[in-house]
Order: structure tokens, then sequence, then C-alpha cells
């Protein structure tokens, strides 16, 4: 069955570029039909969506949060990426990486991992 | 932009009919999607397109959806089903992506 797997910085200073890497197992992560998206919930708030990548590469962007990321995707390492650039404590939050159908459900998800904005 | 509202808690009694909602304008016109988050985990799919339902997942959840209003209803509930959920729709209009505040289900 296909597994997400996140992996990056847990610690960011602010201003400087959070990068993640989200790896894809059970699956290609060039199979058609399916976007790989980014999202986000601070502590103790709900569910922000960030953007996402198609299997084409085309990637849609949050609009609050479009000046800043950048999503791509690394066929031969099965995985895709995100980096948010100028963080701010408020970017402090648990970074979910997830597959979806086109324009429906996010099935399945990443266990997630905390990313902390601090000096 | 499109705005999801749900209400901020909702409390049964175990083995009492759990139904939370999620208001949107002309929401019936979309696919809604539920999903449950239990402390320190990521969020599962629980129901899709509406009132479908993934592999593994009771048949005591269940959704519906029409007008303004989408329901997500759990039957005979559990103690192990207290979590947040949180629907969710795409909008082509504005943002691709719309998530609901989320819902904590307390069972008393």
């Amino acid at each position: 069955q296909l597994q997400l797997q996140e992996s990056g910085s847990g610690l960011v200073k602010p201003s400087q570029t959070l990068s993640l890497t989200c790896a894809v197992s059970g699956g290609s992560i060039s199979s058609g039909g399916y976007s790989w998206s980014w999202i986000r919930q601070p502590p103790g708030k709900g569910l922000e969506w960030i953007g996402y990548i198609y299997h084409s590469g085309s990637t849609y962007y949050n609009p609050s949060l479009k000046s800043r990321v950048t999503i791509s995707v690394d066929r031969s390492k099965n995985q895709f990426s995100l980096k948010l650039s100028s963080v701010t404590a408020a970017d402090t939050a648990v970074y979910y990486c997830a597959r979806a159908r086109d324009g429906s459900e996010f099935d399945p998800w990443g266990q997630g991992t905390l990313v902390t904005v601090s000096s | 932009s499109y705005v999801l509202t749900q209400p901020p808690s909702v409390s049964v009694a175990p083995g009492q009919t759990a139904r939370i909602t999620c208001g949107g304008n002309n929401i019936g016109s979309k696919s809604v999607h539920w999903y449950q988050q239990k402390p320190g985990q990521a969020p599962v799919l629980v129901v899709y397109d509406d009132s479908d339902r993934p592999s593994g997942i009771p048949e005591r959840f269940s959704g519906s959806n029409s007008g303004n209003t989408a329901t997500l209803t759990i039957s005979r509930v559990e103690a192990g089903d207290e979590a947040d959920y949180y629907c969710q729709v795409w909008d082509s209009s504005s943002d691709p992506v719309v998530f609901g505040g989320g819902t904590k289900l307390t069972v008393l």
C-alpha cells in the first residue's frame, strides 16, 4: 500500500527557508490522476492547505502563501519537496504530505513532521 | 474565498448518534470529504465524495450533503471515536482546497 514519509529540518531560524521532503513508497509519484500536496497544522489549530504538484509537474499554491512557496518533484527518487522562504514564528506547525485523487480526497497522509521556527 | 463552517464541539453519549455539520454556500453542489484526527496522529479519511467509505472504515460512519450543509453521521458512537473531525472540499473558484475549522467530538 502507498506510504508517505516526511523528513527535513525540525528547527528553522526566522527569515530562513524551511525545506521538507516527502518520500513515496508502494507506488509511483508519476502515476496519472493524482496530485501531491503539503498541508500544515499549527499547534492546537486546524488544517491549512499549502499547495500541490500534479503528476504532470504543474503546481498550485495557497494564495496566502504563494509568494513564499515552492513545491517540486524528483521522479528519480520518487519524492516531492516543499520550500517555504522567509519563515516566521507563524509558520511553526506540523507539516503533512498527502496524495489526492485529482480534485478529490486526500488519502493517504504522511505521519507529519513538526517544524519550529525559532532563533 | 470559499468558507466551510463547522461547530467547534459536539458531545454524545456512547451508543448514541453523533452528527457533525459542515456549512458552505451551495455545498450540495460540491463533493465533501471528511477526516478523523486523533491526538498526535495524522488525519485519516473516513468519508469521501459525500457518502462513500474507504475500505476499513466502519459502516457506522456515513455522510450526506444537500443545499448548504453536509453532515457526517457516526452511529453507535464508541469511546474510540473521540477525535477532531474536518470537512474538506475543492473549490475551483478560489483556493483550490478548503478545510473546515474542525469539530471536536467528545464521547461523554
